[in-house]
């Protein structure tokens, strides 16, 4: 069981250029996550998905985009990456149950340049 | 909205030494609370959790967590620490009451184990 896998691992880009991370769990968890790392702020939430068909805004929305076409994929889009979205790019997905604990992918380390 | 501070951005300790990490958290009911460890390069592993019940946790690699109502807290603790211990903490809080069921992270404890 993979769990939870994210791709590329890294990437540098040049601000303007179009970017997806992919996100793909097998563990048929209803919700997914996406969140972003950056030094001395933890982890917050981008966007959100409870379950596949729908989706919503976390703390950092802007200049961001998701869908969730199925349970299984959760990309997540830069339409126009920025230098301020250099961070790392962490999927994670929870089953639902009483506490939701999230289970979290790898990462993906972005460069916008 | 709920919200988590670690009031420790670094701490080093010598390896065998005890270890407490603090968690303070803000929210309007019982929450649940989550402690994530992150190795250098790593995604974030789950250590313990408390949703209810008995407040003091056990969890994976010999850590346990107490959680204290009264001061808001679930501070994180190891009796004796090993050197593969040496990682970044994350407290968490998510909450009971919210159709966003997402947590909301503290901004790290970096721990440094001495040999």
């Amino acid at each position: 069981i993979a769990g939870i896998t994210q791709a590329p691992t890294s990437q540098i880009l040049a601000a303007g250029r179009r970017m997806t991370l992919r996100c793909t769990q097998d563990m048929r968890h209803n919700a997914m996550y996406w969140y972003r790392q950056d030094l001395g702020l933890g982890l917050r939430l981008i966007h959100y998905s409870n379950t596949a068909g729908t989706t919503g805004k976390g703390e950092v929305p802007d200049g961001y985009s998701v869908s969730r076409a199925n349970t299984d994929d959760f990309p997540l889009t830069l339409a126009s990456a920025v230098p301020s979205q250099t961070s790392v790019y962490f999927c994670a997905s929870s089953d639902g149950d009483r506490t939701d604990t999230q289970y979290f992918g790898p990462g993906t380390r972005l460069t916008v340049l | 909205a709920q919200s988590v501070t670690q009031p420790d951005i670094h701490i080093t300790v010598s390896e065998g030494a005890s270890l407490e990490l603090r968690c303070n958290y803000s929210y309007g009911a019982t929450p649940y609370l989550f402690w994530y460890v992150q190795s250098p390069g790593q995604g974030l592993q789950l250590l313990l959790k408390y949703f209810s019940g008995d407040t003091l946790v056990q969890g994976i690699k010999g850590f346990e967590a107490e959680f204290k109502r009264s001061q808001s807290s679930f501070n994180l603790r190891k009796p004796s620490v090993h050197w593969s211990d040496a990682a970044e903490y994350f407290c968490a809080v998510g909450a009971r009451d919210t159709g966003r069921r997402a947590l909301t992270f503290g901004s790290g404890t970096r721990l440094q184990v001495q040999p």
